[in-house]
């Protein structure tokens, strides 16, 4: 059981190029989640999906793109980086998207945008 | 709307001291309430949780506990260990919709 895994661990981009972040998890959850962490100001959400073929935005999901086309996958595509999106991304999942489940975590993906 | 404040940091304790973290929420409904831990260069874990009034949490020495009235969920501990040296985030999840809301995190560091 891996949990939640998440490629890669580290990546360099230039402004306008694109990529996707992979994140897994084995647990059969149907609720995942992308977030953000910078400095001082703790983790914000970008885009949440509540199972398989159903996606919502979070507080910042501008230049970020996902789908959910199986439950055990929840990719985050950059469209076209910008320096503004060097941070630290995490993908997270639970049971559900219900107040009784903690979220699980990624070991994070630290992207820096030149 | 739903919110998490907790204290400003960096905090710094030597060994053997007692913590302290406030956490205050601002949430629609009846929200359940969490202490996560982030050690360095990893994710974030779970550290405890209440999911109603009065409830308290606790594990590894922590407790938190749920004050409705104050609409609190400080985080406490004892006796510290250099080994509690992390960033603790304080987070809520309202049974209104499917999102989590973190507070911004504070940075312990224990030191011998």
């Amino acid at each position: 059981n891996a949990g939640v895994t998440q490629t890669p661990k580290f990546q360099v981009l230039k402004t306008g190029q694109s990529m996707t972040l992979q994140c897994a998890q084995d647990m059969n959850h149907e609720y995942m989640s992308w977030y953000r962490q910078d400095p001082g100001m703790g983790l914000r959400l970008i885009h949440y999906s509540v199972g398989a073929g159903i996606t919502d935005q979070g507080e910042v999901p501008n230049g970020y793109n996902v789908s959910r086309s199986t439950t055990e996958d929840f990719p985050l595509r950059l469209l076209s980086a910008a320096p503004s999106q060097t941070s630290v991304y995490f993908c997270a999942s639970s049971m559900d998207g219900s107040s009784s489940y903690e979220q699980y975590f990624g070991p994070g993906t630290r992207l820096t945008v030149t | 709307g739903n919110s998490v404040t907790q204290m400003e940091g960096p905090v710094t304790l030597s060994e053997e001291a007692f913590l302290t973290i406030n956490c205050t929420y601002t949430a629609t409904g009846y929200p359940s309430l969490f202490w996560y831990v982030q050690y360095p260069g990893e994710g974030l874990q779970l550290l405890l949780k209440a999911t109603k009034a009065d409830d308290k949490g606790s594990n590894k020495g922590f407790e938190a506990t749920y004050r409705k009235e104050t609409t609190s969920f400080h985080l406490e501990k004892g006796s510290v260990q250099v080994s509690d040296s992390a960033v603790y985030f304080c987070a809520l999840t309202a049974n209104t919709g499917n999102q989590f809301y973190f507070g911004t995190g504070t940075s312990l560091t224990v030191i011998p």
